[in-house]
Parts: C-alpha cells; structure tokens; sequence
C-alpha cells in the first residue's frame, strides 16, 4: 500500500461549488503539506502543517481552506471552486528533522469548469 | 525570499548521452537542497540531496553538488536512459519546498 494516498484522483466540478480533496499517511510523519502544480510553474505551496494544532498559510492560500483531522488525514478545500483553480494537488509529509525531505502522494487532477 | 530556477526544458538528449540541468538558487543561510523527478501521470520522487555546501548528492548515476560560492546545484547523469524521461524539479527546503519550474528530460532510443 501507498504511504501517502490521495482521493480523489481525479475530480471534475463547476465553478461555485465546494471541493475536498484529502490526504492520509502511513509513514508517522508530523508535517504534511499541500501543494498545485501548474504547466511551467513548478510546485507552489498552499497550506503547509507541522501538527495537529499547527496550520500555516503558503504562498497561494486565498481560495483555499484546509483541516488537520489526524496525525494521519489533511484535507484541503476549495469553498467556491473557479476556473483558475484547475490544477494538479499534491500532499506531501516529512519528518522532524530530516532536512524537509518530503514525500509525495500522487496527485489529485482537478478540473473547474 | 527564497527562490530557484531551472533551466527550461525540454531537454531531448539520445540514448547514453552526458545530462546537464541547471538549477541555481536565492537564499540566505544554507537550506537543504534537493532534486525529485517525476515520472509520467505519477507524483514526484526523491533522487538526491545536499544538506550543506560542498555536499554531493547522489543517486541512480545522477550527481548534484551544492556550491555555495556559486549558489548552485546542477543536475548531472554520464549516460542517459530511456527510462530517465521524466520531468526533474530543483528544490530548496526550509519549513517547506520552494521548487524551480522543472525541466521535461526526453531520452530517445
């Protein structure tokens, strides 16, 4: 089994509507992050978690909300989904003092339309 | 704050040709550096990393050394694969991974 899963993989929605997008882990990772990956723009951070109590913004969170349910589970969601928001998700977990290597679930393909 | 950037791709080499991709860095301090590569329609992979200067990372034929006085971490790999087509993203890591764009690798037979 995966170490870090991602449901749904695949998702098509409309613009208005709320999406969520979630992710849980296997690996005992306290950290867990999100990411969108864009053609041409690398990965950017979203949302980023370094414990069930602690939630930090990224560097494009508007539009976004997320939840740390579990040690296990982090959920992103889309409250108003909109055109620019289709993109490809990814959650990534590390552990505490391994120089942030990261690791990475699949990937969730949203489509707004 | 933190920045990287990669050359732009694609990068078409043929088979067991010598791979360069460049990836320099703005930072302060001395992050962790790193390359993942990902596969077609999968998510991104370690390869290599490098914790602090002059460190060289490696993996599967792939090297990388960390070059402060240069500010950059090149990718390189002697003989190239099929099997290396991927596209390959330069990182840096503080609290999170800031990441370059990536560069689409096409290895022909």
């Amino acid at each position: 089994d995966a170490d870090v899963t991602q449901t749904p993989r695949n998702r098509i929605t409309k613009t208005g509507k709320r999406i969520m997008l979630e992710c849980s882990q296997t690996k005992g990772h306290d950290r867990m992050y999100w990411y969108r990956q864009d053609p041409g723009l690398g990965l950017r951070l979203i949302y980023y978690s370094f414990d069930v109590k602690d939630i930090n913004k990224g560097e494009i969170s508007d539009g976004y909300s997320v939840s740390r349910q579990a040690q296990a589970k982090f959920s992103l969601s889309l409250e108003s989904a909109i055109p620019n928001q289709t993109a490809l998700y990814f959650c990534a977990t590390s552990d505490f003092g391994d120089y942030n290597e990261q690791f990475f679930g699949p990937g969730t393909r949203l489509t707004v339309l | 704050g933190d920045s990287v950037t990669q050359m732009e791709g694609p990068v078409t080499l043929s088979e067991e040709a010598f791979l360069t991709i460049n990836c320099t860095y703005t930072a302060t301090g001395y992050p962790s550096l790193f390359w993942y590569v990902q596969y077609p329609g999968e998510g991104l992979q370690l390869l290599l990393k490098a914790t602090k200067a002059d460190d060289k990372g490696s993996n599967k034929g792939f090297e990388a050394t960390y070059r402060k006085e240069t500010t950059s971490f090149h990718l390189e790999k002697g003989s190239v694969q099929v099997s290396d087509s991927a596209v390959y993203f330069c990182a840096l890591g503080r609290r999170a991974l800031t990441f370059g764009s990536g560069t689409r690798l096409q290895v022909q037979p």
